[in-house]
């Protein structure tokens, strides 16, 4: 069965430093998601990505955040400047389309640590 | 935007009894609600999903029942097993929009 893959499966950094998060959607889907989990808590939606481009981000999706899709099947999340309150659980998820249901399919995981 | 509020956040059963699990959405143009769950340590996935042209969904041990009226829809489990114990969210989808909102999780313990 296709899976979403993420890389690394854990990244510690120092505060101030640049992390690139890495997904590989699956290979059909066409909406790319990148969502947090801060440990014990719920998962919140960071950004939502279709046709090349952000189609919904949050509050928490500030300049630091950006996220790029440099070849046909590589989805990633870059923190400019990672900070103490950035450190939490990333999930990458896709969609195959967005008819207002389809399942979300979800990556085991990006756990960030910042010191 | 859509909220999603989720309760309880805690909940212990027997094994062999039913887990009832509420939620409540603000956005009545949301339409669609999966439930996810999420084993220690592991990615959520989806269980059970419900549209808004459906008042109730089951699949096996497990059923969804959404009241649009009063923007609440429910995980009921019956019969729990030890490999329930899990987190559970709730969360719901507007078809306008790109996201999928996450309520903040229920904590299922199924006591032996």
């Amino acid at each position: 069965e296709p899976e979403v893959t993420q890389t690394p499966s854990h990244q510690v950094t120092q505060m101030g430093q640049e992390v690139i998060l890495r997904c590989v959607p699956i290979s059909n889907h066409l909406y790319f998601y990148w969502y947090r989990q801060i440990l014990g808590q719920k998962v919140e939606f960071l950004v939502s990505f279709y046709n090349n481009e952000i189609s919904e981000k949050s509050e928490i999706f500030d300049d630091q955040f950006s996220v790029e899709r440099p070849d046909g099947s590589n989805f990633t999340l870059k923190i400019r400047s990672t900070k103490l309150e950035d450190s939490a659980m990333y999930f990458c998820a896709s969609r195959r389309d967005n008819r207002g249901t389809g399942e979300l399919f979800f990556g085991e995981g990006s756990r960030l640590t910042v010191l | 935007g859509e909220n999603v509020e989720q309760h309880p956040s805690t909940l212990s059963v027997q094994e062999g009894d039913s887990a009832v699990i509420k939620c409540t959405y603000s956005d009545s143009a949301s339409n669609y609600f999966p439930w996810y769950k999420q084993e220690l340590g592991k990615r959520p996935q989806l269980i059970i999903d419900i549209r808004s042209n459906v008042g109730e969904k089951k699949d096996q041990r497990i059923a969804v029942t959404l009241n649009k009226t009063a923007k609440h829809f429910s995980l009921h489990i019956t019969e729990t097993q030890p490999e329930d114990s899990a987190v559970y969210f709730c969360a719901a989808m507007m078809n306008r929009d790109d996201k999928i909102i996450f309520g903040k999780g229920t904590r299922l313990h199924i006591l032996p």
